[in-house]
C-alpha cells in the first residue's frame, strides 16, 4: 500500500526565515511526485511535479527535490502571503492510463511578519 | 470559464434527501477524479474516469454513484448519506498520454463542501 508522510503537521516561521518541509513516501514504483498548495476553503493549487531520484525544480520561493525515499520542499526568505497548507502526494504505477494520487495530510505553514 | 468548476459550492442535505454534485474541465483533458477531504485526514480517491470510462472505484459506498458523460463532465450523485459523510468534495482532471510515457499533474476545482444532517 502506498503511503506519504508529511512533516511537521505544522510549522510557524518569521517573515523571511527560511525552512523545509519534509514528505517520506513508500509506493509500489513511482510515477511521480506532486506538490500542491491549498487554502483555506479552495482546492489545491499544483506547484511541482518530481519523477526521479535526484530531480529539482524551482519557482519563486520554493524549490522542491526528490530521493528515493522522500522530498523536500526548500522554502526561501518567505512572505506571508506564502502561508497555507502544503501537501504531498505521489502517484504509482498502474500499467494503465489515468491514476489517483496518495496525499499526505500535509503541513500547514504559518509566515508571521 | 476556466480551469475545473464545481457546483454547488455549499451543499447541506438530510440523510433521506437524494442531491448531485458537478464538476466541469475546461482544460481538454481526458481524465477526471474525485475526491474527498475530511477534517483531520487527508485526500482520499474515491473514482477515476479516463476517456469516460471508470477505471478505478476506491472502495466507495454505494450511496456514492459517479457519472461521466463525456471527458468535460463529471457527477457525483448522492443518496441516504450519513453525517460522516460530510466533508469537501473535489473533483480534478488531467492529461494522461500513456502512450507517450507523459504523466502530467492533476488541477482541481474549487471543492463542495458538503453537510450532512
Amino acid at each position: 500500500e502506498d503511503q506519504v508522510t508529511q512533516s511537521p503537521e505544522a510549522l510557524r516561521l518569521q517573515e523571511g526565515e527560511s525552512s523545509s518541509l519534509n514528505c517520506s513516501y513508500t509506493v509500489s514504483g513511482l510515477r511521480g511526485l506532486f506538490w500542491y498548495r491549498q487554502d483555506p476553503g479552495k482546492g489545491p493549487e499544483f506547484l511541482f511535479t518530481l519523477y526521479s531520484a535526484g530531480e529539482e525544480k524551482e519557482k519563486e520561493r520554493l524549490k522542491a527535490t526528490l530521493t528515493k525515499k522522500e522530498s523536500f520542499l526548500h522554502i526561501t526568505a518567505p512572505k506571508p502571503e506564502d502561508s497555507a497548507t502544503y501537501l504531498c502526494a505521489v502517484q504509482a504505477y498502474s500499467g494503465g492510463g489515468a491514476d489517483g494520487l496518495t496525499f499526505g495530510k500535509g503541513t500547514h505553514l504559518i509566515i508571521q511578519p | 470559464e476556466t480551469g475545473v468548476t464545481q457546483t454547488p459550492r455549499h451543499l447541506v442535505m438530510g440523510m433521506t434527501n437524494k442531491k448531485s454534485l458537478k464538476c466541469e474541465q475546461h482544460l481538454g483533458h481526458n481524465a477526471m477524479y474525485w475526491y474527498k477531504q475530511s477534517a483531520k485526514k487527508p485526500l482520499e480517491l474515491m473514482f477515476v474516469y479516463n476517456f469516460k470510462e471508470q477505471t478505478e472505484n476506491n472502495s466507495v459506498p454505494s450511496r456514492f454513484s459517479p457519472e461521466c458523460p463525456n471527458s468535460s463532465h463529471l457527477f457525483l450523485h448522492l443518496h441516504t448519506l450519513q453525517p460522516e459523510d460530510s466533508a469537501l468534495y473535489l473533483c480534478a482532471s488531467s492529461q494522461e498520454l500513456v502512450g507517450l510515457g507523459i504523466y502530467n499533474e492533476q488541477f482541481f476545482g474549487p471543492g463542495t463542501r458538503l453537510t450532512v444532517l
